[in-house]
This record gives structure tokens, C-alpha cells and sequence, in this order.
């Protein structure tokens, strides 16, 4: 089975912190998400990664930045948190095929309270 | 706005009857996909239909695709009090990589 884990269930941070908020998959996939989760709007894309080294930002990218330094592990970063960036955050990981596997493996998620 | 727009936002049924939970969407897909998220957690992929398919099922799930009214559903049948979970649909564009999710349906199956 997939398992794509993240570093923290919950977290507590305080305006202007820098936080990292780690994601690794253990099944090779080339493909790797971060994405924000706020009631009523879903997910929304914060940024991708196609491959090491590679990364695209999504919907929402102000504000955070990534780091993809080995394939396994994906890494978001909040500069300086503010108080809007309190949420669920979910690290989600997929292999390269997108013909044949277009299924999305999420990470537990993180919550973060920013105060 | 968001591509995918679940509705109803929230359903109550008993145990044992069936869930019906309807998507829109906006423009042409490549795909369609269920996901479910239990209260906390990360989401699960429940299953995929493509915009050439018109139905799938797996187990007691069951999925449609109307491309011309650009709509799903996913009916869950003999539901049991575990099936209780927010359910999400999530589209792929032929010209995207991304998925975009809807808002959520909350199921809560009552024992």
C-alpha cells in the first residue's frame, strides 16, 4: 500500500514564525502536491512537483514556498505565518503515468493554528 | 469558482439506505474522481470514471457521468454508519495535471 505520511497531526504557531511542514511518500511517485483545506471551499492547490528539483506553483502559492530536494520527501514552507494561513494542509502524491494512474495519495494532514 | 460543485452540502440518512450525492462541473473533463475524507483525516480515492464512460461501480458504490449536463452522481446503497465521511469530487482538465475538488458532501449515516 501507498503510505505518504506527514510530520505533525497538529500544530501551534505564532504570527511571523517560519514553519516547515514535511510530507514523505514511501512509492517512488514522481508527482507530489500541497494543497490547503478550509471549510467551504475544498481543496485548493497550494503548489506541485513533478520531480525533484521541480516544482509549479498552483492556485494559492502567495505566501509559501516548497522544496523538493529528494523524490521522496516534499516540503512547504511558511515564511512568515499569519493568522489566514490557519488550516488543514494536505501533502498528496502520485506517479508519473497519468494514463493508467490518475488516483491522488493523501497524507493524514496537519492542522496548523496560527496565533 | 470552483469546478466542481457537490450538492446537497449535507445528507442524514438511516442505516441501510442509500446516499445520493450529485457533482457539477464547468467545463470538459478528462476525468472524474471520488474521494472521501473521514472526519480529520486525509482523503481516500473511492474511484474514477472517465469522460468516455457513462457508469462504474465498485462494490456498493456506483457512478454516473452525464458530459452533456456535465454532472455526476455517486449513489452508495445499503449504507452502514462507517460510510459517515465527507465526500469529494475532483475533476482533471485534458489541458491540466491539476485536480480541482468541489466543496463536500457530509454524510452522516445514523445507526
Amino acid at each position: 500500500d501507498v503510505k505518504v505520511t506527514q510530520s505533525s497531526r497538529y500544530l501551534v504557531k505564532r504570527t511571523g514564525e517560519k514553519v516547515f511542514l514535511e510530507c514523505v511518500q514511501d512509492m517512488d511517485h514522481e508527482n507530489m502536491f500541497w494543497y490547503r483545506q478550509d471549510p467551504g471551499l475544498g481543496l485548493r492547490l497550494i503548489y506541485f512537483s513533478y520531480d525533484v528539483k521541480m516544482k509549479e506553483k498552483g492556485d494559492i502559492p502567495e505566501g509559501y514556498s516548497v522544496s523538493r530536494e529528494k523524490k521522496e520527501r516534499f516540503s512547504l514552507i511558511l515564511e512568515s505565518a499569519s493568522t489566514n494561513q490557519t488550516s488543514m494542509y494536505l501533502c498528496a502524491s502520485r506517479p508519473l503515468d497519468r494514463v493508467l494512474q490518475e488516483t491522488q495519495y493523501f497524507g493524514p494532514g496537519t492542522r496548523l493554528l496560527v496565533l | 469558482s470552483q469546478q466542481g460543485e457537490e450538492d446537497p452540502q449535507a445528507l442524514s440518512i438511516q442505516e441501510g439506505e442509500n446516499a445520493t450525492m450529485n457533482c457539477s462541473y464547468k467545463t470538459s473533463i478528462n476525468n472524474l474522481q471520488w474521494y472521501r475524507q473521514n472526519s480529520g483525516r486525509g482523503l481516500v480515492h473511492l474511484i474514477l470514471i472517465r469522460s468516455n464512460e457513462r457508469e462504474k461501480h465498485s462494490g456498493r458504490l456506483r457512478v454516473t457521468l452525464d458530459t452533456s449536463k456535465k454532472s455526476s452522481s455517486l449513489l452508495i446503497t445499503a449504507s452502514r454508519a462507517a460510510d459517515t465521511a465527507s465526500y469529494f469530487c475532483a475533476t482533471r482538465m485534458d489541458s491540466s495535471y491539476k485536480l480541482i475538488f468541489g466543496s463536500g458532501t457530509r454524510l452522516l449515516v445514523r445507526p
